[in-house]
């Protein structure tokens, strides 16, 4: 099975960057997208494509792939970016799709 | 703008069934195949099935495969979820999605919240 796996968890200061990785060995041949989702909301789409950002998300906000990994990338963190995040792709097959384990952000 | 309401949710018996509706506006409902993606209390998301924008072709996880089932009425512009068989295992906060071109979720529901419980 398609599995991705993350770190469970992030600690970043203010103004920092954050860096999150997601791992899968099908993550070479499928786009990987990314969510953020905090407290008691519906996830929202923040990456596609591995790199592009839908309208109205930040530029603070970048994604970039390498091989099996995929890494969301947060720049000059604000508290307002405490959240869950979570990585996305189909399967080899494109049929089925999986989301990654995901990563708890802490803005310290 | 792009809106998605579930709606079905409640409290029901192991071993019983739910049905749960997400109704769509906003967009057109017929160009898109949706989803359902659930996610237990505490835990990550998990994506549980997909039906094309015609209705005709579907896909499960293997978690729910045999027991739910997915469909839409594009006439109503509604999403399903048949839910039969139901487990503890499958309390959770229940999600629709639309499916953008590039194989992402790019619109999500609130959320209808179902408990199987005795």
């Amino acid at each position: 099975s398609h599995e991705l796996t993350q770190p469970p968890s992030v600690s970043v200061s203010p103004g920092q960057t954050a860096r999150i990785t997601c791992s899968g060995d099908a993550l070479p041949n499928q786009y990987t997208s990314w969510y953020q989702q905090k407290p008691g909301q519906a996830p929202i789409l923040i990456i596609y494509k591995d790199i592009e950002r839908p309208s109205g998300i930040p530029e603070r906000f970048s994604g970039s792939s390498s091989g099996t990994t995929v890494t969301l990338a947060v720049t000059g963190v604000q508290a307002e970016d405490e959240a869950d995040y979570y990585c996305q792709a189909a399967d080899s097959s494109g049929t089925f799709y999986v989301f990654g384990t995901g990563t708890k952000v802490t803005v310290l | 703008q792009v809106q998605l309401a579930e709606s079905g949710g409640g409290v029901v018996q192991p071993g019983r069934s739910l049905r749960l509706s997400c109704t769509a506006s906003g967009f057109s409902f017929s160009d898109y195949g949706m989803h359902w993606v659930r996610q237990a209390p505490g835990k990550g998301l998990e994506w549980v099935a997909i039906v094309a924008f015609d209705g005709i072709n579907s896909e499960y996880s293997n978690t729910v495969k045999g027991r739910f089932t997915i469909s839409r009425d594009n006439s109503k512009n509604t999403l399903y979820l048949q839910m039969n068989s139901l487990r503890a295992e499958d309390t959770a906060m229940y999600y629709c999605a639309r499916l953008s071109g590039s194989q992402s979720f790019d619109y999500w529901g609130q959320g209808t919240l179902v408990i199987v419980s005795s």
